[in-house]
């Protein structure tokens, strides 16, 4: 089974500041999806970016980029310009992509806190 | 965008009874729905996968007969907690996947606060 790695129960970052939150996963796939999901205090999920194993651009969304090592199968988010909305748990999650009707594996989470 | 609605977003019931839990795809039809539970501060642990008109594929160590999954239609999955005890409070999520977009097309309800007194 597929297995989620996040190894920073808590973060902190000054307003304005860049963070780094860290993932590692284990599988024998070749091809799947890697996300970081944004969990509020609402507990609301929230989709904050996700990459394709098969694509070796990193992707990027607006202050949020991923740093996505395929072979070392790690897949890390910064945070740039952080602001206070930015605190929240973050989970680093993983699905397959043989076929559409996949779970999602979850990481553990990392508690994001933003400075003021 | 999709949304999935979840309902309610809070339930309290006695220790004994039996809740039951919506989860509705508002714009778009959702072939496959998942169930998760989600203890304080811990991660998101998938309890049952939910195929429409078919029966739900439950997770190793989840009794099914506890947790019973329908999902009777395209837009609509149910979770009902039978004889709920205090050990079965926590947040429970759904997610569902829009059968017409690709496969990122993954949303999730807003969660259900159980607590079982």
């Amino acid at each position: 089974a597929q297995t989620v790695t996040q190894s920073q129960p808590e973060m902190s970052v000054q307003e304005a500041e860049t963070v780094t939150l860290s993932c590692t996963y284990d599988t024998s796939e070749s091809d799947y999806y890697l996300f970081w999901y944004k969990q509020p205090p609402s507990r609301q999920m929230i989709l904050v970016i996700r990459q394709e194993a098969y694509k070796q651009q990193n992707a990027t969304e607006n202050r949020f980029s991923v740093n996505f090592q395929k072979a070392a199968k790690s897949f890390s988010l910064k945070i740039s310009d952080s602001q206070l909305g930015d605190a929240a748990m973050y989970f680093c999650a993983y699905r397959s992509a043989w076929n559409t009707g996949n779970q999602f594996y979850f990481g553990t989470g990392t508690s994001l806190t933003v400075i003021p | 965008g999709a949304v999935v609605s979840q309902h309610p977003s809070r339930v309290i019931c006695k220790s004994g009874t039996s809740v039951k839990i919506e989860c509705r795809s508002l714009d778009f039809q959702a072939t496959t729905m998942f169930w998760y539970r989600q203890f304080p501060k811990q991660s998101l642990m998938l309890m049952a996968t939910s195929n429409e008109g078919s029966k739900a594929t439950y997770e190793q160590g989840v009794e099914k007969d506890k947790f019973l999954i329908n999902h009777a239609s395209l837009t609509l999955s149910t979770l009902t907690v039978t004889s709920a005890h205090p050990e079965d409070s926590s947040f429970y999520i759904c997610s569902a996947r829009d059968s017409d977009l690709d496969n990122y097309g993954y949303t999730f309800g807003s969660g259900t606060r159980l607590t079982v007194v």
